[in-house]
């Protein structure tokens, strides 16, 4: 019964390259959110997906950062010529139909580190 | 104003202490309301959901007072293991849909 599964733990970048972040929620989840958590700070929304459809992206960089829930395979979070302040822990979370009620179950999170 | 508001605490108490947290929130159209426990560098897990006759799991209460827009955990007899930070989170309506937006937390520490 596997939950929200988040891959890599850890990743490393180099300033200016490119990250990607995955996330594959829990079997039959259909709605996907993105969070961004700085060191010592609570947990920043980022966006919404439903398969195939961005639904709310209003906590996302204008530049450099994109997200997409294909069809098939998991979520994609992606960072562009990433900087220094792009380093943070990125949770994935997951809920199995819209509506007010529903509470979500994160991943385990990607922690990101810029060098 | 911020949307989801927490004292952040640290909220430091001895083992079988009695502590309660409270989070406001703006937006009066919120539908729906958490708590969820955070330890360091981990993913939150929910803690429990919070309806609005109040409810209550184990050692854990958590009320929700729509008129004055503000929410509450009740901790009764802490333990060592419940040293956590302690989110609120609230499914805010946005745009026909429900946006979860979380507190900083509340951060307790409890002391043999």
């Amino acid at each position: 019964n596997a939950g929200v599964m988040q891959n890599p733990r850890h990743l490393v970048r180099r300033r200016g390259q490119e990250a990607r972040l995955r996330c594959s929620p829990v079997k039959g989840h259909s709605h996907v959110y993105w969070y961004r958590q700085l060191p010592e700070e609570g947990l920043k929304f980022m966006v919404y997906l439903q398969k195939e459809n961005i639904i709310d992206e209003s906590g996302m960089p204008k530049e450099r950062f994109s997200a997409e829930f294909p069809k098939e395979g998991p979520s994609i979070l992606r960072i562009q010529q990433v900087v220094r302040g792009d380093s943070a822990a990125y949770f994935c979370a997951s809920s199995p139909m819209a509506g007010a009620n529903q509470p979500q179950h994160f991943g385990d999170g990607t922690r990101l580190s810029i060098l | 104003r911020k949307e989801v508001e927490q004292d952040p605490g640290p909220f430091n108490v001895p083992e079988g202490a009695t502590v309660a947290f409270n989070c406001t929130y703006s937006n009066s159209a919120s539908q729906s309301f958490f708590w969820y426990r955070q330890d360091c560098r981990k993913e939150p897990k929910l803690l429990m959901s919070v309806y609005s006759s109040g409810n209550e799991d184990g050692r854990f209460t958590a009320q929700l007072n729509r008129a004055s827009q503000y929410i509450s955990l009740l901790i009764r007899d802490s333990k060592l293991s419940d040293s956590a930070t302690y989110l609120c989170v609230v499914n805010m309506a946005a745009g026909g849909s429900y946006i979860p937006t979380f507190g900083r937390g509340t951060s307790l520490i409890v002391h043999p």
